[in-house]
C-alpha cells in the first residue's frame, strides 16, 4: 500500500518560491502518476499537475507558467516548485498518487502542508 | 467557479437517504470521462470514496453508491450515520481545460 509523507516550508513572502517534497513508501515508482493538488477556501480543490517515473509531466494550464514538478527515483520522492507566489497561492497542498491509467482516481493522499503567503 | 456544480449543503436525519449531485457539461462528464468521489472529514485529507462512477474501494461501506447519467453524476448515502458528516467532492477530467477538475464540495450534515 502506497504511503506518502510530505514536507516543506509553510510560510513564504510574495515573489518567493514554494518548494514541497513528497516521500513515497510501499510502492514502486513505475506504474503511477505522482500528483500535486491544493485546496484553498476560495478555489476549493485544484489539480496542479503530475509526473510519472520517467519524468513525464502534466500541468494545469492555469499554473503551467509558474510550476515545476520533478522526481528523484533514487530517493523515492517527488517535488513541487511554484514560482513567484502571491497571497492567492495560500492553500493546503497535498501530494497524491494515481494509477497509471488516465481514468484512475487519486487514491492515496498525503496529510497536506499548509502554505501561507504573507508579507 | 468550478466547472462541476455541486449543492453547497445537504442534510438528513440518521437512517435517511441523501443524494449529492455533480453537474458538468459536454467537455467533462458528458464527454464520457469518469467521475470519482472523495470524502473529507474535518481537518483531514480527502479520501477516495467512489471511483469510476460507481465502484467502491475496499473498506468503503456499501451504504455509499455512485451513478452517472449524461452530463451529471450522483452520490447517494443510504442509511445516513453521524460519522458521515463531512465534505464530499466530485472529480472528473475536462477536455477544454485539459485538466482534472473538482466540484466545489458539498457539506453533509446529520441532523
Amino acid at each position: 500500500q502506497v504511503q506518502l509523507q510530505q514536507w516543506g516550508a509553510g510560510l513564504l513572502k510574495p515573489s518567493e518560491t514554494l518548494s514541497l517534497t513528497c516521500g513515497v513508501s510501499g510502492a514502486s515508482f513505475s506504474g503511477y502518476y505522482w500528483t500535486w493538488i491544493r485546496q484553498s477556501p476560495g478555489m476549493g480543490l485544484e489539480w496542479i499537475g503530475d509526473i510519472n517515473h520517467s519524468g513525464r509531466t502534466n500541468y494545469n494550464p492555469s499554473l503551467k507558467s509558474r510550476v515545476s514538478i520533478s522526481i528523484d527515483t533514487s530517493k523515492n520522492q517527488f517535488s513541487l516548485k511554484l514560482y513567484s507566489v502571491t497571497a492567492a497561492d495560500t492553500a493546503v497542498y497535498y501530494c497524491a498518487s494515481r494509477d497509471y491509467d488516465f481514468w484512475r482516481p487519486m487514491d492515496v493522499w498525503g496529510k497536506g502542508t499548509t502554505v501561507t503567503v504573507s508579507s | 467557479q468550478s466547472v462541476l456544480t455541486q449543492p453547497p449543503s445537504v442534510s438528513g436525519a440518521p437512517g435517511q437517504r441523501v443524494t449529492i449531485s455533480c453537474t458538468g457539461s459536454s467537455s467533462n462528464i458528458g464527454a464520457g470521462y469518469v467521475v470519482h468521489w472523495y470524502q473529507q472529514l474535518p481537518g483531514t485529507a480527502p479520501k477516495l470514496l467512489i471511483y469510476g462512477n460507481s465502484n467502491r474501494p475496499s473498506g468503503v461501506p456499501d451504504r455509499f453508491s455512485g451513478s452517472k447519467s449524461g452530463t451529471s453524476a450522483s452520490l447517494a448515502i443510504i442509511g445516513l450515520q453521524a460519522e458521515d458528516e463531512a465534505d464530499y467532492y466530485c472529480q472528473s477530467y475536462d477536455s477544454t481545460l485539459t485538466s482534472y477538475v473538482f466540484g466545489i464540495g458539498t457539506k453533509v450534515t446529520v441532523l
